[in-house]
Parts: structure tokens; sequence; C-alpha cells
């Protein structure tokens, strides 16, 4: 069926420094990605989105870039911020209703 | 968290007991959708509303139920309560019309003993 599964349970980065968090996908009929940040004891939080019309998207501070021939997408954070320290979901919304598919997610961890 | 208030925030009760969770919402969106979060396994759909009494289940439905008698309340319901429903339960709200982004409420964290 299909799924939306994340690799590294758990990345480390130093402050300053640029991260990158992969999201794999099963369905190549998914035109449609949503990227959650859920920091601890809160619910997720919405950061980016991008619809397979497009490659790139770039908001503040972070880019997503969608490769369909792979069915692979990845959320990059520039000079990642102790703030940035949260776990991180792709998610890909199904039906009329948008009903969300999540990942387990990737925690990223910022160290000084 | 977007207008989206879900109460109790944490509510420890005892096997075999009703419990009943609140998400409340002042975005007047048409969507509203209740998950689970247990460790290793992110967040799961229990059921979602598509309107004033439309509900329809999601991917981990059994042992719950759903009602929604006004745009903005969406009742989850646990009818007697099993400690493999320990979990921390999320309410979601979306606009639809072409709109996919849901927006989360802060959950509450049940545990059953």
């Amino acid at each position: 069926g299909e799924s939306v599964g994340l690799h590294l349970p758990t990345l480390s980065v130093q402050e300053g420094d640029n991260s990158i968090i992969n999201c794999a996908y099963s369905n190549s009929a998914s035109d449609y990605f949503i990227w959650y940040k859920q920091e601890s004891g809160k619910g997720p939080q919405f950061i980016i989105d991008i619809r397979s019309n497009m490659d790139k998207r770039q908001g503040q501070r972070v880019t997503v870039l969608l490769n369909k021939t792979v069915k692979h997408l990845s959320l990059q954070i520039a000079a990642t911020q102790p703030g940035d320290s949260a776990v991180y979901f792709c998610a890909d919304p199904t039906g009329t209703a948008s009903k969300l598919t999540f990942g387990t997610g990737t925690r990223l961890q910022v160290t000084l | 968290d977007a207008g989206i208030t879900q109460s109790p925030r944490h509510k420890v009760t005892e096997t075999g007991t009703p419990v009943t969770l609140r998400c409340h919402q002042t975005e007047n969106h048409r969507y509203m959708y209740w998950y689970r979060q247990d460790p290793g396994h992110g967040l799961r759909l229990i059921h979602y509303s598509y309107g004033v009494k439309d509900t329809d289940k999601g991917e981990v439905s059994d042992g719950y139920s759903v009602s929604r008698s006004k745009t903005e309340d969406f009742l989850l319901t646990l009818e007697s309560a099993t400690s493999s429903q320990t979990s921390v339960y999320f309410c979601a709200i979306s606009p639809g019309q072409g709109t996919n982004i849901q927006y989360f409420g802060a959950g509450t964290r049940l545990s059953v003993l």
C-alpha cells in the first residue's frame, strides 16, 4: 500500500550547519507533500508544502526538494539553530478529505 | 495552535471506563480529524469529519467513536477504555477547498491504567 517513510530516525547537526532530512514515498500518484515540525510536548506544526509540478520550493531558511523519478523528497534547513530541534515528518494527503499518512519522523538534534 | 483547543490536556483513567475527548475550533474549518501518536508509529488517523454529522473511519478506528453536532466541536469517545489506548491524541482541522494542510491542536495525553 501507499506509505511515506523517513530515512534515519535521528539526525545530529552542529549549530550553524545545514540539515537535510529525507523522505521516501511509494505511491507514484502522490502529487502533494507537506512537512511538519513537532517540538516536544506540542502538536505538529506546518512548515512547508510542495506540489508535484515543482522540483523545489523555498521558505524562510527551509527548502524542500522533490525528485519524482526516485520518489524522494528532502527538507533542507539552513544555518540550523537550537530552536530547530524537533521531530520532522513528511506527510502525503490522500482522498477528498485530505487524510494524511505520516512516517515515524526524524528527530533533529542540534548540538552547540 | 491555529484556533484549536483540546480538552482535557491530560487524563488518567481506569480500564473499562468511558472517556470523551473534546476538540473545539474557532476557524470554522470544514474538516476535523482525530489522530493518535505512539512511539514508533508516528501519527495514525482514528476518525475524521467532513461536516456536521458527517464522519468516517481512519486506519485505527476500532474501539473509538466520534460525533460532530456542531461545526466547531468534534468529540472522540472511548466507550470502554483499554490499556492499549494509552496514547497522545491530537485533533487537527483543515479548511478543505483545495487546501490540504491540516493544523493541529496541542494534544491530550491519556493514560489508561
